[in-house]
């Protein structure tokens, strides 16, 4: 069975501050899908980034930039010079087949709730 | 509207009641998810549909049932629910391509906070 662990349950730190979210997964497939997802206190849930597994290449966007290692099973994510609009749960996620080969499969981690403060 | 729409936000119900949580996409999408936030556990798939056929039913009791008519509306059926039953149900969409290995991103409605008393 598939399986995501962001072992960092709270994370605290100062506005400006550099902040990495870790996650680790676990599944059998060859092909997958990793996301990330933000839900801020209003409590909406906003897609990050999407990477599939065949692709190692690390991604910037803005402040954000996300390191996928294959053969570590991780996809971190950091936040340079953080912002008090940063502060929310951040939600790693797994993609993949169901059981019947139609339509997919998500396994969301247990999130880690990051608090920047000013 | 854009995006996906939840309603009704907020909905306080007793054990005997029946009500009905409703979804709506208007983003072109040929699958749709309903998840599951409670305090203690993380999200919980419940069920999936792809293209109206259900999908996936991930165990979930029979006192919640999903219903798809269309690929833009997904309602969840709640009937003789029990207070642990109280959480923010969530509903997704998005675009399946899963017969050819592709998965893509999932976009969430705000949630219905549900209160079962």
């Amino acid at each position: 069975a598939q399986k995501v662990t962001q072992a960092q349950t709270e994370i605290s730190v100062v506005e400006k501050e550099d902040v990495t979210l870790d996650c680790v997964y676990e599944t059998r497939d060859t092909t997958y899908y990793l996301f990330w997802y933000k839900q801020p206190p209003s409590g909406e849930l906003v897609f990050l980034i999407r990477r599939n597994s065949f692709d190692e290449q690390n991604e910037i966007s803005g402040r954000y930039s996300w390191n996928f290692q294959k053969s570590t099973s991780s996809f971190n994510f950091t936040i340079t010079a953080s912002q008090v609009v940063d502060s929310a749960v951040y939600f790693c996620a797994l993609s993949e087949a169901t059981a019947l080969g139609i339509g997919q499969n998500f396994v969301f981690g247990p999130g880690t709730r990051l608090s920047v403060l000013p | 509207e854009t995006g996906v729409t939840q309603t009704p936000r907020h909905l306080v119900m007793g054990m005997t009641n029946k009500k009905s949580l409703k979804c709506e996409q208007h983003l072109g999408h040929n699958a749709m998810y309903w998840y599951k936030q409670s305090a203690k556990k993380p999200l919980e798939l419940m069920f999936v549909y792809s293209l109206e056929e259900r999908v996936e039913n991930n165990s979930v009791p029979s006192r919640f049932s999903p219903e798809c008519p269309n690929s833009s509306h997904l309602f969840l059926h709640l009937h003789t629910l029990q207070p642990e039953d109280s959480a923010l149900y969530l509903c997704a969409s998005s675009q399946d391509q899963s017969h050819g290995g592709v998965y893509y991103e999932q976009y969430f409605g705000p949630g219905t906070r549900l209160t079962v008393t």
